[in-house]
């Protein structure tokens, strides 16, 4: 069974606008949160991740924000650019055997 | 190297073949795993390598499926007798320890018609 949801689907953002990506999971034992950016051809690449004991995590324009209590976590791209067009996956772990999402794709507008 | 390299990108193969899939982590990562992408799906974790340890298997989906990493370095994922539903991208990652992030290979993309 998945243990990390991760919804949409997919995605369109005009240049500019700000990219949503929402996960949720079971197992209140993850300690871990990344985000993997997946371009075609190419494997996933850390993003940015976040650990349970902070709320929210900026590094540029993404933004990690992290619901303990309702188990959701969630990542935005701020100013979305042409370039952010790619598979963006959520992931969780406890240890070192991470749980994926099934992935979104994020098309950027221009 | 400066990545995971990964061989063949791609390979095609016949229902009932074996083939076997390369992946050359970064030097000095002791810590190697297999994942299975599927068209629409997340990654699947397939098996993790840590140093001289025993491996954690629990994720290969068949005892068709096997894995071995010589010399703390080079792993290869064998399939024997591969079914169409094995079709998917498999990705190599390593890293320098069981809590350092994932370095992704670009990934074997394995058809069987």
């Amino acid at each position: 069974q998945q243990q990390v949801k991760q919804s949409p689907q997919s995605l369109i953002v005009q240049k500019g606008g700000i990219s949503i990506i929402n996960c949720a999971y079971e197992n209140t034992a993850f300690d871990y949160f990344p985000w993997y950016q997946q371009f075609p051809g190419k494997g996933p690449a850390l993003l940015i991740a976040i650990r349970p004991d902070v709320s929210e995590k900026k590094e540029g324009r993404f933004t990690i924000s992290f619901n303990k209590s309702a188990k959701q976590f969630s990542l935005h791209i701020m100013d979305s650019q042409p370039g952010d067009s790619a598979t963006y996956f959520c992931a969780a772990s406890k240890g070192y055997k991470l749980s994926f999402g099934a992935g979104t794709t994020v098309t950027v507008r221009a | 190297g400066a990545g995971v390299s990964q061989s063949p990108s791609n390979k095609v193969t016949e229902k009932g073949k074996d083939v076997e899939l390369r992946c050359d982590p970064i030097s000095g990562h002791t810590a190697l795993y297999w994942y299975r992408q599927s068209l629409g799906q997340g990654l699947e974790f397939l098996i993790y390598f840590q140093g001289n340890s025993a491996p954690d298997k629990s994720g290969l989906p068949s005892d068709r499926f096997s894995a071995e990493r010589t010399g703390g370095s080079v792993s290869t994922l064998t399939i024997q007798r591969t079914q169409q539903e094995d079709s998917a991208v498999y990705l190599c990652a390593s890293s320098l320890g069981r809590d350092s992030p994932l370095h992704f290979g670009n990934g074997t993309r394995l058809t069987v018609t």
